[in-house]
Parts: C-alpha cells; structure tokens; sequence
C-alpha cells in the first residue's frame, strides 16, 4: 500500500516550459488536492477534485491545470512556467471533503523554474 | 489578516520540557480542526484531530475554544523526535471540505 505518490521528485524548468506532475493514490479515496508550499506562506490550495470528473479552483489557481483522469490519478500542468512557479507541490487525497476530512499527503514535488 | 495564523517561532526548548502552541482561526464557519506536523523538507502528516470537549493522545493535548476561535497544542515531555514544524488546520466544510493551513510553528526540541 503506497499511500500517495508523486512523480517527479525534483524538475528544473526554464521560463516559459511546460510540465505536467503526477499523482495517483490506492486507498481508493474520492477527493484529491493539490497545494504549493512557500516559505513562511504554509500550504496553499490550487486546485482539488471532490470526486472524479469534478474539478474546482483552490486559492491559487492561476497558471495551472488539472485533470482528475480517473478515481486514482490527478495531475497538474503548468503550461508555461513561471520563476514565481517555484515552490514545492503536494498531492493529498482525501476519503471524502466532509468534515472529517483527514488528507493523506504525497512526499512533495519540488521544483525550480529558472 | 491570514485566515489560519500561528506563532512561527521557532520554539527551541530543551528535553523534556513542556511547550503549548497557539493558533487562530478567522472563520467563524470552520466546521473542524486538526494539528499536523511536518519535517524538515517532508510531506505534513496528521498529528491529531481537535475536539470540542479537547482531547489528549500520550504526551500531546489539544484544545478549542470556538468562542475564541483558538486552538492550541501542548507537548509534555518534550523529546528531541518531537523536533518539526506543526501546522494548525481548520476544516471549512461549507467550502466543500477544504482546509486551510497555517504557516507553521516551528518546534527544535535539544538535549
């Protein structure tokens, strides 16, 4: 049972590249979420997904796309990054967005756009 | 004003020592509260959730006094594997369940 996971580990980007992360979950969760993590900003949400086919706008949103491509896997795109793209990117999932709503939590993206 | 907000710190205490966060939350429509704790350069894990009445998981204790909308995390018996950051979280379950985190207290527990 791996939990959450996200690939790449580590990206570099130069301005104006495009990438897409990858996060996928087995613990057949509903709800899945993706943040950024900038110093002394603490995690803010981009985007999340309350259950598949559904998408809807965190916080941040602007300069990202995601699919929810099934129950497991959501993915984020930047279509054309930015330096103020740099941070680090957390997958979390969710087993629904109630109010008991514990987030599981993949070990993190980091990425730099140069 | 940020919707979650904590004391960044860091808090460097030595070995068993007992040390209390604080937290405070802005919307009043936060539904539920949770501590995670995330180390250095790791994904955050859920420490403990908070409940009305408090409760208390070994040497940790959580409170909440929804009139103040205040949260707090007190470790007795501090230990060096205690050394992290611990996020104050709030539950906003009329915005689909979205949390919204706090920037972190930062916690070096020394010998």
């Amino acid at each position: 049972n791996a939990g959450v996971t996200q690939t790449p580990k580590f990206q570099v980007l130069k301005t104006g590249q495009s990438m897409t992360l990858q996060c996928a979950q087995d613990m057949n969760h509903n709800s899945m979420y993706w943040y950024r993590q900038d110093p002394g900003m603490g995690l803010r949400l981009i985007y999340y997904s309350a259950s598949e086919g559904t998408t809807d706008k965190g916080e941040v949103p602007n300069g990202y796309n995601v699919s929810r491509l099934n129950k497991r896997e959501f993915s984020l795109r930047l279509e054309s990054a930015a330096p103020s793209q740099t941070s680090v990117y957390f997958c979390a999932s969710s087993a629904s967005g109630g109010a008991i709503n514990t987030q599981y939590f993949g070990p993190g993206t980091r990425l730099t756009v140069l | 004003r940020k919707e979650v907000e904590q004391d960044p710190g860091p808090f460097n205490v030595p070995e068993g020592a007992t040390v209390a966060f604080n937290c405070t939350y802005s919307n009043s429509a936060s539904q539920s509260f949770f501590w995670y704790r995330q180390d250095c350069r790791k994904e955050p894990k859920l420490l403990m959730s908070v409940y009305s009445s408090g409760n208390e998981d070994g040497r940790f204790t959580a409170q909440l006094n929804r009139a103040s909308q205040y949260i707090s995390l007190l470790i007795r018996d501090s230990k060096l594997s205690d050394s992290a950051t611990y996020l104050c979280v709030v539950n906003l379950y009329n915005q689909g369940g979205k949390l919204i985190f706090g920037q972190g207290t930062e916690l070096s527990v020394k010998p």
